[in-house]
């Protein structure tokens, strides 16, 4: 058990519909990621929160947005879905650091989006 | 543009024997690699990382070997067990020299079968 918590597991929903996928980063972590795997390709970043602020983007769409909220837990919004959303959704948290620095990043279970 | 790859999709061992996994990257800005083992339908779980400042780390059965000049890494694993069969990505930062944050980008993993 990494300590990274993710809800809900599952979920199946419409095209054109809108979720949000829910992260408790590890006890301590000041740093969340949001990361996607499709079928078709590996891991790829989306977007990382440090201490509620934005820290950096990668390739996330202009659809989805996310934010860490004061107790540090995370929120991705995917809306105006497509059939191509369909992936796994993992969010993943670190010490973090105000500077630059690498670290170990710990990954939740991840969220199976079904877009249908 | 595959910053990280890992050229094997799939590796065979038998239990007791050594498994070697093998990354290569192009960036030179990667300072810290990281190795993380992942079963369908969970979260990739940390296994064993190195600084760029480093060429080798251990930790029990698993050692991480870097080659800086070459940009190559790999995962040794003596000695295999059956319960290490699972998908094993190679994974690397820049710590946000670059301005991305501190994303980790992901190799497309090697699929890791320990037979009996």
């Amino acid at each position: 058990d990494s300590g990274v918590t993710q809800t809900p597991k599952h979920l199946i929903t419409a095209t054109g519909q809108r979720v949000t996928l829910r992260c408790s980063p590890r006890s301590g972590d000041l740093s969340v990621y949001w990361y996607q795997q499709s079928l078709d390709q590996g891991l790829q970043f989306l977007i990382q929160y440090y201490n509620g602020e934005e820290r950096a983007k990668g390739n996330i769409l202009e659809r989805f947005s996310a934010q860490q909220f004061p107790d540090l837990h995370s929120e991705l919004n995917l809306s105006s879905l497509e059939l191509g959303d369909s992936a796994l959704y993992f969010c993943a948290s670190s010490v973090g650091s105000s500077g630059s620095t690498s670290e170990t990043q710990y990954f939740g279970p991840g969220t199976r989006l079904l877009v249908l | 543009d595959q910053q990280v790859k890992q050229n094997s999709p799939s590796l065979s061992v038998q239990e007791g024997r050594i498994s070697i996994l093998n990354c290569d990257y192009t960036n030179s800005m990667f300072d810290y690699f990281l190795w993380y083992k992942k079963y369908p339908a969970e979260g990739p779980t940390f296994l064993i990382s190195i600084s760029s400042i480093k060429d080798k780390n251990e930790d029990g059965r698993f050692t991480v070997f870097l080659n800086k000049s070459a940009k190559h890494l790999s995962l040794h694993i003596v000695p295999s067990q059956p319960g290490d069969s699972a998908v094993y990505f190679c994974a690397a930062s820049d710590g946000g020299l670059t301005g991305g944050g501190n994303k980790l980008t992901f190799g497309t993993g090697t699929q890791l079968k320990v037979e009996l």
